[in-house]
């Protein structure tokens, strides 16, 4: 079976600077990709990054990267001159090659402090 | 591009009636959609997966009855709730993936129910 696991519930940063939220996961399968969603208060489900596993480089979309770790099953999500925009839940998720369902972690609030 | 609506945004009904949702996908045709259910505070719950021309494939637990799905077309989905109770008060959100989309899915921007 698949898990997401998002240890911590909650963050914050201050505004221009740098923070990083971790994600771990466990899947027996070689073929997978891992997400990074955002949902603000409007509730929209965006999408932020994403990874494909037989990828070694580390995605990248401006101010996003991760930090891919494919054997300490690891995806962690770095922020960069964070923004007010930025305050929002961040969800991890995985699927698994030829699977059409994403599984979810818990989520993480991120606070972004002016 | 990748754009998903969902109608309407936000729906009061009686207990006892159905309501139904739409979801479309509006630049890109959608082979599979997908309908969550999210709590407040929670992560999203996969209630089920539709595939154009063929039945919903329903989560363990999901009653299929009570949470009518259709995919009618490529970029059309519809999740009727019938005959709404107090519990199924909830956000609904769908999504979307596109043929070769490397598994990605496309939300939308959910449903607010609220039954009374």
């Amino acid at each position: 079976a698949q898990t997401v696991t998002q240890s911590q519930p909650e963050m914050s940063v201050q505004e221009a600077e740098t923070v990083t939220l971790s994600c771990t996961y466990d899947t027996s399968e070689s073929d997978y990709y891992l997400f990074w969603y955002k949902q603000p208060p409007s509730r929209q489900m965006i999408l932020v990054i994403r990874q494909e596993a037989y990828k070694q480089q580390n995605a990248t979309e401006n101010r996003f990267s991760v930090n891919f770790q494919k054997a300490a099953k690891s995806f962690s999500l770095k922020i960069s001159d964070s923004q007010l925009g930025d305050a929002a839940m961040y969800f991890c998720a995985l699927a698994q090659g030829g699977s059409e369902k994403l599984v979810f972690g818990k989520g993480m609030k991120l606070t972004v402090n002016p | 591009g990748a754009v998903v609506s969902q109608h309407p945004s936000w729906v009061i009904c009686k207990s006892g009636t159905s309501v139904k949702i739409e979801c479309r996908s509006l630049d890109f045709q959608a082979t599979t959609m997908f309908w969550y259910r999210q709590f407040p505070k929670q992560s999203l719950m996969l209630m089920a997966t539709s595939n154009e021309g063929s039945k919903a494939t329903y989560e363990q637990g999901v009653e299929k009855d009570k949470f009518l799905i259709n995919h009618a077309s490529l970029t059309l989905s519809t999740l009727t709730v019938t005959s709404a109770h107090p519990e199924d008060s909830s956000f609904y959100i769908c999504s979307a993936r596109a043929r070769l989309a490397r598994e990605t899915q496309y939300f939308g921007p959910g449903t607010r129910l609220l039954v009374l």
